[in-house]
């Protein structure tokens, strides 16, 4: 079964750092870019970061950009999500996703990407 | 940044219903985008990418259509396990942003 754990959450106080760990299982990690979506309580879910396959290449949210890094070992098929700098606007859940993508045949370019499978999240709450 | 307009933020339904759900792009995106099921306390759950395709295992009263900047979810006829939150996505560049999801409830 394809799937990814994530574990590291928890309570903080405002300014300090917490690390989040996402272990996959069941394919192929290193052929896949990952990515970390969250969800403050109660409202819609918000994209955070991603990683290439390889790690060399990172992308991040305007808001987080400078406080969280994205980084992955696919000696160990896992992804980490380091943040500091937390502020109460990033209380949350944080999902771990897969980023599927599927590829036109002739020119490579990606015509569709999605997240699958997902995390069951790990809640950060950052309160003094 | 590509900003998606989900409509309406909640709707009212019976079961045996036909439900659907819009999403606007502010720009072109052409085919990449993904419609998401949530359950409360769950986490999300792939229903349909590309536009139109049903992700293995999602029942076929799902389906969705459109390309460009205007897409739809609809749910064919409404059981009682589909009340329950629906997102779009896109994949087409990044940031990924999401809309800001319909709550389906029971009427």
């Amino acid at each position: 079964e394809e799937q990814v754990v994530e574990s590291g959450g928890g309570l903080v106080q405002p300014g300090g750092s917490l690390r989040l760990s996402c272990a996959a299982s069941g394919f192929t990690f290193n052929n896949y870019w990952m990515s970390w979506v969250r969800q403050a309580p109660g409202k819609g879910l918000e994209w955070v970061a991603h990683i290439k396959e390889d790690g060399n290449e990172k992308n991040y949210i305007d808001s987080v950009k400078g406080r969280f890094t994205i980084s992955r070992d696919n000696t160990r098929n896992i992804v980490l999500l380091q943040m500091t700098g937390l502020s109460v606007d990033d209380t949350g859940v944080y999902f771990c996703a897969r980023e599927r993508v599927l590829r036109d045949f002739w020119s490579g370019d990606v015509r569709y990407s999605w997240f699958d499978p997902w995390g069951q999240g790990t809640l950060v709450t950052v309160s003094s | 940044d590509i900003q998606l307009t989900q409509s309406p933020s909640s709707l009212s339904a019976s079961v045996g219903e036909r439900v659907i759900i819009s999403c606007r792009a502010s720009q072109n995106i052409s085919s990449n985008l993904n419609w998401y099921q949530q359950k409360p306390g769950r986490a999300p759950r792939i229903l349909i990418y590309g536009v139109s395709t049903l992700q293995s295992g999602v029942p076929y009263r799902f389906s969705g259509s459109g390309s460009g900047t205007d897409f739809t979810l609809t749910i064919k006829s409404l059981q009682p396990e589909d009340f329950q939150t629906y997102y779009c996505q896109q994949g087409y560049s990044t940031p990924r942003t999401f809309g800001r999801g319909t709550k389906v409830e029971i009427k």
